[in-house]
């Protein structure tokens, strides 16, 4: 069992639509949460992080973690052309030594 | 936010030769630099993690004579693949971590292609 799991997509939507993007892991020393959004052929962008269960706002996306299920959530609200992407979901324990674990990512693609 | 680059972006090279990947940290001194390996469609595989001044440490399954890992100043790590074989060909992401935080800065990729 891989210590994180995310659904590789592809995951099609009209634009304006609100997107959903979940991992689960199974390590429950990961105290640190991260997503990621990669665009083709380019390194991977932090778009947000958290430490601790509930949600984070960030302009039209949140980030929810559920500590007690190992199940972290993206939303995007408002999805746009440019929010095309691959979306990976991270995560560590804490500590500077800690590596982070990353999801296969999830493609997303929103239709104009 | 802190900025990583790498250099080259792309690289051909021929079965046999050797490619060297460089990694900076722009505004920042990176006491600890990681290297991944992304097939496409793939997620990021942690290769290694350096720290300056001392030898690397190496994932399973990654041999380290191949990987030549140096992470000589606080700003620069290079990854060297020896021998390259057309398996190698893969994009190669580096990211960079200072000594405050947990988060990882990533650099923009080197895509290797080996002929």
């Amino acid at each position: 069992q891989k210590e994180v799991e995310q659904d590789p997509g592809p995951l099609s939507v009209p634009e304006g639509a609100i997107v959903s993007l979940n991992c689960t892991y199974s390590n429950s020393a990961f105290q640190y949460f991260m997503w990621y959004r990669q665009y083709s052929r380019k390194g991977p962008e932090l778009l947000m992080y958290t430490y601790s269960s509930g949600n984070k706002e960030d302009g039209r996306f949140t980030a929810q973690v559920d500590k007690s299920s190992k199940y972290i959530s993206l939303f995007i609200r408002d999805s746009q052309p440019s929010d095309s992407a691959t979306y990976l979901c991270a995560m560590s324990a804490m500590g500077s030594a800690s590596k982070i674990i990353f999801g296969s990512g999830t493609r997303l693609s929103i239709r104009p | 936010g802190a900025v990583v680059s790498q250099h080259p972006s792309r690289v051909i090279c021929k079965s046999g030769t050797s490619v060297k990947i460089e990694c900076r940290s722009l505004d920042f001194q990176a006491t600890t630099m990681f290297w991944y390996r992304q097939f496409p469609k793939q997620s990021l595989m942690l290769m290694a993690t350096s720290n300056e001044g001392s030898k690397a440490t190496y994932e399973q399954g990654v041999e380290k004579d191949k990987f030549l890992i140096n992470h000589a100043s606080l700003t620069l790590s290079t990854l060297t693949v020896t021998s390259a074989h057309p398996e190698d060909s893969s994009f190669y992401i580096c990211s960079a971590r200072d000594h405050s935080g947990d988060e990882q800065f990533f650099g923009p990729g080197t895509r290797l292609t080996v002929l």
